[in-house]
């Protein structure tokens, strides 16, 4: 079936330094995919929606200005913490959409970000 | 977007079956309810949709009452493998993003 894939799958940064978080359609196009993100013990917040060859659209709260999101193909959303900060360590996974089925969706592996 | 409300925790034995429900009293007409499960360190998985009455795939049941109020994932005989946090979600199938509720951690003791 349908892949999601992310990369990396861990990083360690220093505070104040960014990182760049892709996540790949393996076998599939996704003109959308969705950017979340999880602390421990609490569910997955909706960060982003990317969407390919326009900007990404925010939910409230989230700085975008921080979170840069990059949806260059259709195979390929990237999201970059910029200026990271120990608060932002977190677990940030991306989904795709299955065609014809909003609801059903492709989950990537996720990526552990700790900042240090 | 129908908030919904699941018990926080479950516990449960392995060979038995197990039911969680899934309370979601403002349901629109046009809401579909879908399960996700999610291991820890990984991304949820879909685990099963349905509208109303009864949809079983090799997975799970789901049973939704005629007043669609509720819904309830039904997972038969249990293994340890099975121990993960369930999330129930309604929303219209137009909407794209999902909404995660707090979701339910499910216990499979040997």
């Amino acid at each position: 079936g349908a892949v999601v894939s992310q990369h990396p799958s861990w990083v360690i940064c220093k505070s104040g330094t960014s990182v760049k978080i892709e996540c790949r359609s393996l076998d599939f196009q996704a003109t959308t995919m969705f950017w979340y993100r999880q602390f421990p013990k609490q569910s997955l917040m909706l960060m982003a929606t990317s969407n390919e060859g326009s900007k990404a659209t925010y939910e409230q709260g989230v700085e975008k200005d921080k979170f840069l999101i990059n949806h260059a193909s259709l195979t390929l959303s990237t999201l970059t913490v910029t200026s990271a900060h120990p608060e932002d360590s977190s677990f940030y996974i991306c989904s795709a959409p299955i065609s014809g089925s909003s609801y059903e969706q492709y989950f990537g592996p996720g990526t552990r970000l700790t900042v240090t | 977007l129908a908030k919904t409300t699941q018990p926080i925790s479950m516990d449960s034995y392995e060979g038995q079956e197990v039911n969680i429900t899934c309370s979601h009293n403002n349901i629109a007409t046009n809401d579909y309810i879908t399960w996700y499960q999610q291991f820890p360190s990984q991304g949820p998985r879909f685990i099963i949709q349905g509208y109303k009455t009864k949809v079983t795939n090799e997975v799970a049941s789901l049973f939704i009452p005629a007043d669609r109020k509720s819904s309830t994932l039904s997972l038969p005989r249990v293994s340890l493998s099975d121990t993960a946090v369930y999330y129930c979600l309604v929303g219209d199938r137009a909407r794209r993003a999902l909404t995660f509720g707090s979701g339910t951690r499910l216990q499979v003791q040997p």
